[in-house]
């Protein structure tokens, strides 16, 4: 089976742009987590989506925002970039809410 | 809001020495979860432990949850360079993950 596929892997934006990242879950699963890793703050959870609904969200500004399609796979965006955008940003997929999840490679965004 | 508390931050240690890393949460959990992330790689999913005092063996890993499902441990025995990386504990509800311990091991 593929694994949890984002695009893109890398992305260099400047501030106040915006910007999507897509992740595509595992064949079957229907649930997925977005997280944002820094150095600082390590893994942050962002939202969480299962059957095109969000389930959850974390702490994070309403800059930030996701959406699940029918056929389970995501999109996340950031509108008005900032420096302190700059991160690692993991989906992972799993086959139900609060299963085990797999995460993608991840995207790293850099904001200049 | 539930937060998950993870120590120690960094750890290093010679080859053959244990290790152990600890995750506190403010919440009761429904389950935990353990994970492994290599430098430069992703985290990769190791474990989830669900019962009250549940303990999972992996090979020289140890995995306990804590009787009030509110704390977990992860041991290493007799670490080796393989160990590198930095190991996260995800708690449920949403799952919130600890900042992780970053393992480094000399040989």
């Amino acid at each position: 089976k593929a694994g949890v596929t984002q695009t893109p892997r890398y992305l260099i934006k400047t501030r106040g742009q915006q910007v999507t990242l897509s992740c595509s879950p595992i064949s079957g699963h229907r649930s997925v987590s977005w997280y944002q890793q820094t150095p600082g703050q390590g893994l942050q959870f962002l939202f969480e989506y299962f059957s095109e609904t969000q389930r959850n969200k974390g702490n994070f500004p309403g800059r930030f925002s996701g959406r699940q399609f029918s056929n389970s796979r995501s999109e996340m965006n950031v509108s008005t970039l900032e420096l302190g955008d700059s991160a690692l940003y993991l989906c992972a997929s799993s086959l139900g809410y609060s299963d085990t999840q797999y995460f993608g490679p991840g995207t790293r965004l850099t904001v200049l | 809001g539930q937060q998950v508390m993870q120590i120690p931050q960094y750890q290093h240690v010679q080859e053959g020495e244990d290790f152990t890393t600890y995750c506190n949460s403010s919440t009761t959990l429904s389950n935990i979860q353990w994970y492994k992330q290599r430098p430069g790689g992703h985290p990769v999913f190791l474990i989830q432990l669900v019962k009250s005092g549940e303990v999972k063996k992996q090979k020289r890993l140890t995995f306990q949850f804590g009787e009030a499902k509110k704390n977990s441990s992860l041991h290493i025995t007799a670490t080796q360079t393989t160990d590198v990386g930095t190991y996260f504990c995800a708690g449920r509800t949403a799952l919130i993950f600890g900042k992780g311990t970053t393992l480094s091991v000399s040989s």
